[in-house]
């Protein structure tokens, strides 16, 4: 399977602990994307990296959220101290440089429970 | 104001229907416009992407945006019970690192 994987699909944790999930691009894929999608919400842009440079971060990536994709391959996202509100889909999606580079590939998210 | 806006339905349509979804966008600057299938638990995936203006058809699907009116629409035709899924419209930079979507449209497809 070549495609974007995300790890682990399900994550239930209590209030206050923090969490880390993980995303493997396409391998020919130079930028990584992350979302939150909630209930009856389309995907909400959190993060954005091209290559191993996280170039855009969305107001809604608080303090307590962090991302890296070290060495350009892989990518975390870590949420600290874990609220109720933070419970939702978490999408990750790569692209390809050059023109198609809008052509976002999406993984299969990684479902938060948060206690 | 949300950037896109979409209709969240659910649309419900008898097999071999004509279906026809529809986003309104606020942001001029971006002049990509996709659709995405988003089946449920799984992650959108990409149907079909329109640059600027005008129509493109692939198979069963149609893709039409209207400038002037800041309307984006997705034209199904024949309706199968295999389109049941969430249509989610967006809006893309030029440089691709900035993707806005709507809420999504869920769509019923009776068999």
């Amino acid at each position: 399977d070549t495609g974007v994987s995300q790890n682990p699909r399900h994550k239930i944790t209590k209030r206050g602990q923090n969490v880390t999930f993980r995303c493997d691009p396409i391998s020919e894929h130079n930028r990584l994307y992350w979302y939150r999608q909630t209930l009856g919400q389309g995907p909400e842009f959190l993060t954005y990296f091209q290559n191993e440079a996280q170039l855009e971060k969305s107001r809604l990536l608080s303090d307590r959220f962090s991302a890296e994709r070290p060495k350009g391959s892989f990518s975390t996202l870590e949420i600290q101290r874990t609220e109720q509100g933070d419970s939702a889909m978490y999408l990750c999606a790569s692209s390809p440089r050059g023109q198609g580079a809008f052509e976002q590939f999406f993984g299969p998210g990684t479902r938060l429970t948060v206690l | 104001q949300k950037e896109v806006e979409q209709d969240p339905g659910p649309l419900s349509v008898p097999e071999g229907a004509i279906v026809s979804l529809n986003c309104t966008y606020s942001n001029s600057a971006f002049q990509y416009f996709m659709w995405y299938r988003q089946y449920s638990r799984k992650g959108p995936e990409l149907l079909m992407y329109t640059y600027s203006s005008g129509n493109k058809e692939d198979g069963r699907f149609t893709a039409q945006v209207d400038k002037s009116s800041k309307y984006i629409s997705l034209f199904i035709r024949d309706s199968q019970p295999s389109d049941s899924a969430t249509y989610l419209c967006a809006q893309s930079s030029t440089g691709g690192f900035k993707t806005i979507f709507g809420a999504g449209t869920r769509l019923f497809v009776k068999a």
